[in-house]
């Protein structure tokens, strides 16, 4: 069965600093990859997503990820967070066999200080 | 535009009473996407329907229905609720039935709490 793994559950960070988010995926075969978010109050939104080709993906408000086929990982990335980047982030991995049954993770709360 | 609306927003139920939650999708799309998102936990893919016919289905018991409408609306049922029904139930709404080159939308949701 497909599953999804995020390494923290809660990060706290100050403004400026680099963000790394790691995900970590378990299923042998094509996968779609995504990385959603939710802000306070907000939908869940699509922040980027990988199906083929280049696995450096990026994403919308500087956001990247980098899928690495060999680590089944596709961790999420930004240069400097800002306050306004406080949110919950999941990842998620679609088997590429049709349909939107997406598995995701559990979710990381990023906490920007100003 | 309008997004994905459900309704209610939110609703109180006793365990053993049966449940309709209810997806207007974005206009012009005709997949509809249901997840039960546990506190705490990631959304979990209960079922997806594209052209009216159910086209997956996760791994929740046979008390989950759902249906879409000739509009594309679509209602998620719960019969004989548990404590453990208690969750954020979301729709999203897509274009096309796969994901490439296809965007998944969400609405607000539906907090559900089984007492």
């Amino acid at each position: 069965a497909q599953s999804v793994s995020q390494h923290n559950h809660h990060v706290i960070l100050s403004e400026a600093a680099s963000l790394e988010l790691g995900c970590n995926y378990s299923y042998g075969g094509t996968v779609n990859l995504f990385w959603y978010v939710q802000y306070p109050g907000q939908h869940l939104q699509l922040l980027l997503k990988y199906f083929s080709g280049d696995p450096l993906v990026k994403g919308i408000k500087g956001f990247e990820a980098e899928f690495i086929k060999s680590k089944f990982s596709f961790n999420l990335r930004k240069p400097s967070v800002q306050w306004s980047d406080t949110a919950e982030y999941f990842c998620a991995v679609n088997a590429n066999t049709g349909g939107f049954k997406t598995i995701f993770g559990a979710g990381t709360r990023l906490f920007v200080k100003a | 535009d309008a997004g994905v609306t459900q309704s209610p927003t939110h609703l109180i139920k006793t365990r053993g009473q049966q449940v309709t939650l209810r997806c207007s999708p974005i206009s012009g799309h005709k997949s509809v996407s249901w997840y039960q998102q546990v506190l705490g936990q990631g959304p979990q893919f209960i079922f997806q329907y594209y052209e009216k016919e159910e086209r997956g289905r996760g791994n929740f018991p046979d008390r989950f229905s759902a249906r879409q409408f000739p509009n594309y609306s679509s209602e998620l049922n719960v019969n004989a609720l548990l404590l453990g029904d208690s969750a954020l139930y979301l729709c999203a709404s897509s274009l096309r039935l796969a994901p490439s080159y296809n965007e998944q939308f969400f609405g607000p949701g539906t907090r559900l709490t089984v007492l």
